[in-house]
């Protein structure tokens, strides 16, 4: 069974510009997590989606930071403008419907100089 | 304050030591997950459990669901188990994850 897939694995990119993350979960999960992890700290959700609704988006800067998944399946997560505290390792993970267990990505790391 | 609580925040350890990491949580769960994290990035499952204790090789996870309390232990450990491990409990969907243990293991 293939894992989530991320990508890119790595993005340095200026502060003011933007960036798009990719994220395809495992196939037949129906939840899909996006996670910001900073340095020294661990997961925080940006963003649950259930199929293509979303379920939680409280902690996602909504100014500058947004998420689709359209159909259901992958998703993007994107940031514009992007700030230096942005710098940080964006995690993606899939669960399948009503289960506990999540399933993580490889993530992707940013810099924002 | 955290719904998750995890000690210590670093550990230092020879090879061939017993390692115990501990997880306090303060919110009703599901189920209490172990995580590792090697310096890439990517996060692996280790353990989900609910209830008593689970064992993986030289991996042991404890919990008491009256305590809230979980308790990772790693027997004979190995400079491979460098990583850091995180707990994380979950309320259907819904996660709260620890700051995270980084574990360093010397030769």
């Amino acid at each position: 069974e293939a894992g989530v897939a991320q990508s890119p694995r790595y993005k340095i990119i200026e502060k003011r510009q933007s960036v798009a993350f990719w994220c395809n979960p495992i196939s037949g999960h129906a939840t899909l997590y996006w996670y910001q992890q900073i340095l020294g700290q661990g997961p925080k959700l940006l963003i649950q989606f259930q199929n293509n609704g979303v379920v939680d988006d409280s902690q996602l800067p909504k100014d500058r930071f947004s998420a689709e998944r359209l159909k259901g399946v992958d998703s993007t997560l994107k940031i514009q403008p992007a700030k230096l505290e942005d710098s940080a390792v964006y995690l993606c993970a899939s669960s399948a419907q009503g289960a506990s267990e999540q399933y993580f990505g490889p993530g992707t790391r940013l810099t924002v100089t | 304050k955290n719904e998750v609580e995890q000690s210590p925040q670093n550990l230092t350890a020879q090879e061939g030591e017993f390692i115990t990491i501990n997880c306090s949580y303060s919110v009703g769960i599901s189920a209490l997950h172990w995580l590792q994290q090697h310096p890439g990035g990517g996060i692996v499952s280790l353990f989900m459990l609910s209830s008593g204790k689970k064992k993986h090789g030289r991996l042991i996870a404890t919990i008491n669901i009256q305590e809230k309390h979980s308790s990772l232990h790693i027997t004979a450990s190995h400079p491979r188990d460098s990583a850091v491990y995180i707990c994380a409990v979950s309320q259907g969907n819904q996660f709260y994850f620890g700051t995270g243990t980084s574990l360093t293991v010397i030769p």
